[in-house]
């Protein structure tokens, strides 16, 4: 089905201890987006790129890099994580000119929950 | 047990009641507004949008109701049913293809 996918479902780490986050739509859409979600505080965004070869900071970046490996791809890494990225990760994509028709908009992945201990 | 949403806004309803949910937004500068129906467990999912050039738009079951003037943004649900319980969010649109989103609020539908 298409859709944006997300490797790994669940994951627990150690402090200090690193990994990237996969994340691949067939949509053929060019914007991705990487946002966090953490209990009362909706959805932030980390990093986003708005086509294949870019990439731009959102408003929580520290602690994460990104790679727009082609345009089906789009990965987030930990360098080294820390408790405080213990949170539920989602991957998201659009099509470029969205919000001029009704119906467009973001499509989720169902999300990484990620534990830092 | 569920991560997400342990603090947010609860509106309970009867099944068969309509809901309303209430969203207010940052910048008067936002042109595109959505709103998102997240259940445990998965991503956000697409219910209904509004441009800011209207102040109401209608769905399957869904109205969308957007007041500029104090940057207000509702979402009436008629007849809830038992799926309609999970967070909704709103979001709104600002430079670029970027979205910010509200907090969130969950709708619990008794039955």
């Amino acid at each position: 089905n298409a859709g944006v996918t997300q490797t790994p479902k669940f994951q627990v780490l150690k402090t200090g201890q690193s990994m990237t986050l996969q994340c691949a739509q067939d949509m053929n859409h060019n914007s991705m987006y990487w946002y966090r979600q953490d209990p009362g505080m909706g959805l932030r965004l980390i990093y986003y790129s708005a086509s294949e070869g870019t990439t731009d900071k959102g408003e929580v970046p520290n602690g994460y890099n990104v790679s727009r490996l082609n345009k089906r791809e789009f990965s987030l890494r930990l360098e080294s994580a820390a408790p405080s990225q213990t949170s539920v990760y989602f991957c998201a994509s659009s099509e470029e000119g969205w919000g001029l028709l009704s119906g467009y908009g973001y499509t989720f992945g169902s999300g990484t929950r990620l534990t830092v201990v | 047990g569920e991560s997400v949403g342990l603090h947010l806004p609860t509106l309970s309803v009867q099944e068969g009641d309509n809901s309303i949910i209430n969203c207010a937004y940052s910048n008067s500068a936002s042109d595109y507004f959505i709103w998102y129906k997240q259940e445990s467990g998965k991503g956000p999912q697409f219910i209904i949008d509004i441009r800011s050039n209207m102040d109401k738009r209608q769905g399957q079951r869904v109205t969308v109701l957007l007041n500029k003037t104090v940057k207000h943004l509702s979402l009436q649900i008629a007849a809830t049913q038992p799926g309609d319980s999970a967070v909704y969010f709103c979001a709104e649109k600002l430079a670029g293809n970027k979205l910010t989103f509200g907090g969130g609020t969950r709708v619990l539908v008794k039955p």
